[in-house]
């Protein structure tokens, strides 16, 4: 299995809501990323996770609360949100210290 | 920190013709390059990568070349197909001192690759 696999495909909320997107992987990496891609945009790091410890949060607002209960799962939780939140959430995973990141599909989010 | 500029912005070409990507990048101690493909609704998806000490690797119609010391790299895409359309972002990253590495890409701003039949 080689595959990461995200949910739900797509999302739309309100700014009172509090939504959370979810993703999970078997290949046994230990490394899970979350990253923002905005249209016509590269994507952009905004959480690391190493053996299900946060090693790496790019200043992101606290709106954005990850979360990794296990090595397989890693969750990004969200409240109270901006429209300009609204982008393409994309999960990644890596075996540890390597560089060679696998992408799922992502959530496309939207925030009216 | 690490910049990465990618150029075409687009590219167009006819099947079967090939395609050069080119990316540089600021930061010597960078030492891993990869390129991803991302098709519309998917994400990105690795289609081939090189370290910095090697300077050329091929993967059938896929080639990356390195240039450490222009600081740039190039893929190369041959015979191009239909199913080649996509968008193509290059990356660098460098292993930190204490020889671990998080993942951490810096993107190039893409390519839209469009091949027409």
């Amino acid at each position: 299995d080689t595959e990461v696999t995200q949910t739900p495909k797509h999302l739309v909320m309100g700014m009172t809501n509090k939504k959370s997107l979810k993703c999970e992987q078997h290949m046994g990496h230990r490394a899970m990323y979350w990253y923002k891609q905005k249209a016509k945009k590269p994507p952009e790091l905004m959480f690391v996770y190493s053996y299900e410890k946060l090693s790496i949060n790019e200043s992101v607002p606290s709106r954005f609360s990850p979360e990794c209960p296990n090595s397989s799962l890693l969750n990004l939780h969200l409240h109270a949100l901006q429209p300009e939140d609204s982008a393409l959430y994309l999960c990644a995973s890596s075996e540890q210290n390597d560089e060679k990141l696998f992408f799922g599909s992502g959530t496309q989010l939207s925030v009216l | 920190g690490e910049n990465v500029e990618q150029h075409p912005s687009t590219l167009s070409v006819q099947e079967g013709d090939s395609a050069v990507i080119k990316c540089t990048y600021s930061d010597s101690a960078s030492n891993y390059f990869p390129w991803y493909k991302q098709e519309l609704g998917k994400g990105p998806q690795l289609i081939i990568d090189i370290r910095s000490n090697v300077g050329e690797k091929k993967d059938q119609r896929i080639a990356v070349t390195l240039n450490k010391t222009a600081k740039h790299f190039s893929l190369h895409i041959t015979e191009t197909q239909p199913e080649d359309s996509a968008v193509y972002f290059c990356a660098a990253s460098s292993t930190n001192a204490g020889g671990t590495s998080y993942g951490k890409l810096t993107f190039g701003q893409g390519t839209i690759l469009t091949v027409h039949p």
